[in-house]
């Protein structure tokens, strides 16, 4: 199952509000994961079955969709949310990954 | 507190083997599944295969199928990943995260990656 991610790199000033976008080529229902992932860490969970927050994620932060269209939302974009996200389905083997949006503060 | 703990950062030649490991604490290592997934430099995120320590069974991706071996000893709280024959190609961080069992469980902990440099 191929993840497509856009857009690849967003540079928005803190306040703003931010949406990326994953795409899948089949029907993947809610099977998708977010992370977020800082420069020199591991990856973060975000968002797990399209929509659930994971423990200790900021109200700011939420996931919708299923099927095939997946959308990250973060509102009141803070400096401490830039890096990249990816997106990541867990309905077929292999497990696949998008190829990552990068999240610059301005 | 949960954790995965990463063995260190190595250099290794092509054509050398080489076996990272991944220990788990404070939690029941066995009861969740254990990922690996390698990140090349300057790239996304790929996954490279999965382990059940308890039963050990083993899956891995396409195109990691016998380029590498997955391994667990559940005694230990650890799961491997290992080379063979180490080719240059392979240099990347390779992060263990755990799953929960069940359909469609994300990687909810993981470990800090562990650094692998190939070269002549």
């Amino acid at each position: 199952t191929v993840l497509t991610q856009s857009p690849a790199t967003l540079s928005v000033s803190p306040g703003e509000g931010v949406t990326l976008s994953c795409r899948a080529s089949q029907n993947i229902y809610t099977y998708l994961a977010w992370y977020q992932q800082k420069p020199g860490q591991a990856p973060r969970l975000v968002i797990s079955r399209g929509s659930t927050r994971a423990n200790d994620v900021p109200a700011r932060f939420s996931g919708s969709g299923s099927g095939t269209e997946f959308t990250l939302t973060i509102t009141s974009l803070q400096s401490e949310d830039a890096g990249v996200y990816y997106c990541q389905q867990f309905n077929r083997w292999p497990w696949t990954f998008g190829q990552g949006t990068k999240v610059e503060i301005k | 507190e949960e954790q995965l703990v990463q063995s260190g950062a190595e250099v290794k030649k092509p054509g050398e083997s080489l076996k990272i490991s991944c220990q788990g604490s404070g939690y029941l290592f066995g009861t969740y599944w254990i990922g690996w997934v390698r990140q090349r430099p300057g790239e996304g995120l790929e996954w490279v295969g999965s382990i059940y320590p308890t039963d050990l069974e083993t899956r891995y991706s396409p195109s990691f199928e016998g380029q590498v071996i997955i391994s667990s000893d559940k005694s230990l709280s650890s799961a491997y990943l290992q080379w063979n024959s180490l080719k240059t190609s392979d240099t990347g961080i390779y992060y263990c995260g755990r799953r929960r069992v069940g359909y469609g469980a994300p990687v909810d902990l993981w470990g800090q990656g562990t650094l692998g440099t190939v070269s002549s």
